[in-house]
């Protein structure tokens, strides 16, 4: 069966440190992989989103990056954090024209920016 | 979207009553729509589906109501639990664009015990 990953589950970075959350997909190949921001009390916003490896698509300029290095791993980055960077981040990946469409969503990582 | 700056608006229910959410989607070529569920600190979880050709589907005490005429849908929980509580998502997308879905605002359910 399909799973994914994200860790850390939740972080506390300081203002100006750098930023890697991972997130890898077990259980099936050449997945469409998703990185969502979401503030406290408020809506999902796409921030990445990567449909092979090597193949980023940004939706929203920000102090983010994102990277695929391989197949099943979706790694979010920053040089230095901003407090505006401060939310929940969901990684989700979903099967590309088949079948069942949506998202399957991983567990999150809370970021805290102090 | 627009809508991610936006608080979510909250739906109060007494414990045992029907709850009824409701959201309006965007895009007339949207064939494909999903409702999830996020709890509290937790990513957001399918909970049932609509294909455009279908007006209504009933899942476990959930039913998804579907008008294309306005493109609004409606999710229906029956005898509402605390266990529900949680914010619930509409999520919609077209046959030509099946790997970016458009998530709607989000709609915060209380249940009151």
């Amino acid at each position: 069966s399909q799973t994914i990953h994200q860790w850390p589950a939740t972080l506390v970075q300081p203002v100006g440190s750098p930023l890697s959350l991972e997130c890898t997909v077990e259980g099936t190949s050449n997945p469409n992989l998703y990185w969502y921001r979401q503030a406290a009390g408020r809506g999902l916003q796409l921030l990445f989103y990567s449909v092979g490896i090597g193949q980023i698509s940004s939706e929203v300029p920000q102090n983010l990056s994102a990277s695929r290095p391989q197949d099943r791993q979706f790694i979010l980055s920053s040089k230095k954090l901003l407090l505006s960077d401060s939310g929940f981040y969901l990684c989700a990946w979903s099967v590309p024209r088949r079948g069942r469409y949506g998202y399957t969503f991983g567990s999150g990582t809370r970021l805290t920016v102090v | 979207g627009e809508s991610v700056g936006l608080h979510l608006p909250t739906l109060s229910v007494q414990e045992g009553d029907n709850s009824i959410i409701n959201c309006a989607y965007s895009n007339s070529a949207s064939d494909y729509f999903i409702w999830y569920k996020q709890e509290s600190g937790k990513g957001p979880q399918f909970i049932i589906d609509i294909r455009s050709n279908m007006d209504k589907r009933q899942g476990q005490r959930v039913t998804v109501l579907l008008n294309k005429t306005v493109k609004h849908l409606s999710l229906q929980i029956a005898a509402t639990q605390p266990g529900d509580s949680a914010v619930y998502f509409c999520a919609e997308m077209a046959k030509t664009s099946y790997d970016k879905v458009i998530f709607g605002p989000g709609t915060s359910l209380s249940v009151i015990p």
